[in-house]
């Protein structure tokens, strides 16, 4: 009940197209869903994050739709760029400081 | 922006030695963390400390793993008798709260050979 399952596990996009991750949970106490971009070497740094009082959330290239009643969340970006080319991780937590339960990961590669 | 620190970067030790990550935390944050990433897998939380003590830990923070804020400003976490399993990258992430997201460090990537 804690796993959060992410998909797909690698995913290709062109220049300026658009790239998808899903993430589905199954504990519904969980209140905080962050999306973390991972560069080799590096830690994860925070994206976006959303709550589930919202059905979705935009900052700049980067969105979040969020469903509670199917208990699922997706990473869109528009407009992907090379530079995009990283890991992307959901996660989700509950109550204030709780930990976060991450998802498997993505490994997006955008082709120039 | 602030930012979390972690030392060393590479941590080479032989299997049965004890080590200690270091890190310090945002100034202002109240929830620390320790995760790791084995390689090319997910990242796994192994403890929370908050108000100067754990307040959660997982079923891999066993009784080699120990955590400690000695003087306000770093988190230590010390792993007692290392073994090959042991080998990861280990983040360390605070929090001032879940409505303000968690800073994760570089990490240490830990070698036990």
């Amino acid at each position: 009940q804690q796993q959060v399952k992410q998909s797909p596990q690698s995913l290709i996009v062109q220049k300026g197209g658009i790239s998808i991750i899903n993430c589905a949970y199954e504990n519904t106490a969980f209140d905080y869903f962050p999306w973390y971009q991972q560069f080799p070497g590096k830690g994860p740094a925070l994206l976006i994050a959303i709550r589930p009082d919202v059905s979705e959330k935009k900052e700049g290239r980067f969105t979040i739709s969020f469903n509670k009643s199917a208990k699922q969340f997706s990473l869109h970006i528009m407009d992907s760029q090379p530079g995009d080319s990283a890991t992307y991780f959901c996660a989700a937590s509950q109550n204030q400081g709780g930990k976060l339960i991450f998802g498997q990961g993505t490994e997006l590669s955008v082709k120039p | 922006e602030p930012e979390v620190t972690q030392t060393p970067s590479h941590q080479v030790t032989q299997m049965g030695q004890e080590v200690i990550l270091r890190c310090v935390p945002i100034s202002n944050h109240l929830y620390f963390y320790w995760y790791r990433q084995i390689l090319g897998q997910k990242v796994e939380f192994l403890v929370s400390f908050y108000n100067n003590e754990i307040s959660e830990k997982s079923e891999i923070f066993d009784d080699q793993f120990s955590v400690e804020r000695p003087d306000g400003s770093n988190f230590t976490l010390k792993i007692r008798s290392t073994k090959l399993e042991d080998s990861a990258m280990y983040f360390c992430a605070s929090g001032a709260g879940a409505n303000y997201g968690y800073t994760f460090g570089s990490g240490t990537r830990l070698t036990v050979v």
